[in-house]
């Protein structure tokens, strides 16, 4: 049981360069979410996806698109990258069909736009 | 606005000395929450969790958080510290029964331990 995986670990873009971040979770949870992690900010949520088939955006959706591909697979494109977007982004997931619901979190991925 | 406010952004303990981390929320209705923990290098696990009941739960590593309702309070305590508690704390709400709602995170106290 892995729980939540993220590719890549680690990851250094030009500017206007396109990528996508995978992850994928083994703990059928049915929503899943981005969040991005900067110093001092905390970390705050870009887009998540509460079912299969759904997805919303979050407090910092601008740059970025998603794609719930199936129940265990959430990834996020960067279609131009830009410095702002240098930062560790987070994939999480949970049940959230539970009212105690709790987010898991991914390893994380450290991007670096130059 | 619904928002998190962790009130040290930094905290320096020697081991063995008692730690209280402050965090205070704003959220209409009924709330679930958390507190994580980011330690160098690696991923957010879960400290602890507050959903119903006993306002004072307990989590891992002797780790315990009081929910005050009242003050909109869920702070972080743990008697004596040790230096692997050196890390990242975040305080993290989100709400009862709707489906496939984020976290909502507050900035987080870096906290360190000398031995």
């Amino acid at each position: 049981n892995a729980g939540v995986t993220q590719t890549p670990k680690f990851q250094v873009l030009k500017t206007g360069q396109s990528m996508t971040l995978q992850c994928a979770q083994d703990m059928n949870h049915n929503s899943m979410y981005w969040y991005r992690q900067d110093p001092g900010m905390g970390l705050r949520l870009i887009y998540y996806s509460a079912s299969e088939g759904t997805t919303d955006k979050g407090e910092v959706p601008n740059g970025y698109n998603v794609s719930r591909l199936n129940k265990r697979e959430f990834s996020l494109r960067l279609e131009s990258a830009a410095p702002s977007q240098t930062s560790v982004y987070f994939c999480a997931s949970s049940d959230s069909r539970r009212q105690t619901d709790t987010q898991y979190f991914g390893p994380g991925t450290r991007l670096t736009v130059l | 606005a619904q928002s998190v406010s962790q009130h040290n952004h930094h905290v320096i303990l020697s081991e063995a000395a008692s730690l209280e981390l402050g965090c205070n929320y704003s959220y209409g209705g009924t709330v679930n929450l958390f507190w994580y923990v980011q330690y160098p290098g690696q991923h957010l696990q879960l400290l602890l969790k507050y959903f119903s009941g006993d306002p004072l739960v307990k989590g891992i590593k002797g780790f315990e958080a009081e929910f005050i309702k009242s003050k909109f309070s869920f702070n972080l305590r743990k008697p004596s510290v040790q230096w692997s508690d050196t890390a990242e704390y975040f305080c993290a709400v989100n709400g009862v029964n709707q489906a496939g709602t984020a976290l909502i995170f507050g900035k987080g106290t870096t906290l360190s331990v000398s031995s």
